[in-house]
């Protein structure tokens, strides 16, 4: 069974600051792919980032970047120079075969202070 | 191009009533899923499809019944609602398999008393 664990239910960060969101997956697929959704309060579901599994290289996003660790299972958001618009809750998510299935995390709810 | 879009924005239903939501996507997307998504749960699958005319289950299919008879709609039906299903269902699309990223629509919150 494919699982995606996000272990920080909440997080806080000062404006203008860094902030790393965690997570770790399990799968015993070899081709998959890795995102960062944002939800903010709207509710609508905003593409972040994505990373495919067989790259080694972390996929950056303007002030966005991810740690992959593929031998760990693990895929961590960097948040740089942090906004009062980055407040929201993030999801990590895994995607694999058998119809491109996207598995959620539970969430981490991300609040950026003034 | 309005993107993914879903039918209605919020309902109340009573239980044992039944209702469908409605997604449409215009950006000729093969693949279309739907989406439950709980307090502190995260989202999970309901059903999915993979091109005009095919269904198939996800993590929980349970209660709900879909129908993708064009390849902009994709129906989510539930028969007799209850209790359980109080949530807010999203409708995603992407255009094939698991490399695609996946287009989220605005939600629908449902409430069942």
């Amino acid at each position: 069974a494919q699982t995606v664990t996000q272990s920080q239910p909440e997080m806080s960060v000062q404006e203008a600051e860094t902030v790393t969101l965690s997570c770790t997956y399990d799968t015993s697929e070899n081709n998959y792919y890795l995102f960062w959704y944002k939800q903010p309060p709207s509710r609508q579901m905003i593409l972040v980032i994505r990373q495919e599994a067989y790259k080694q290289q972390n996929a950056t996003e303007n002030r966005f970047s991810v740690n992959f660790q593929k031998a760990a299972k693990s895929f961590s958001l960097k948040i740089s120079d942090s906004q009062l618009g980055d407040t929201a809750m993030y999801f990590c998510a895994l995607s694999y075969n058998q119809g491109g299935k996207l598995i959620f995390g539970q969430g981490t709810e991300l609040s950026v202070k003034p | 191009n309005a993107g993914v879009t879903q039918t209605p924005k919020f309902r109340v239903l009573k239980t044992g009533q039944s209702m469908t939501l409605l997604c449409a996507q215009d950006m000729n997307h093969e693949y279309m899923y739907w989406y439950r998504q709980d307090p502190g749960m995260g989202l999970r699958l309901i059903h999915y499809s993979v091109g005009e005319g095919t269904t198939a289950k996800g993590e929980v299919p349970d209660g709900y019944n879909v129908s993708r008879l064009k390849k902009q709609n994709f129906l989510l039906g539930l028969e007799s609602a209850a209790p359980s299903q109080t949530s807010v269902y999203f409708c995603a699309s992407s255009y094939s398999n698991v490399q695609e990223t996946q287009y989220f629509g605005p939600g629908t919150r449902l409430l069942v008393l």
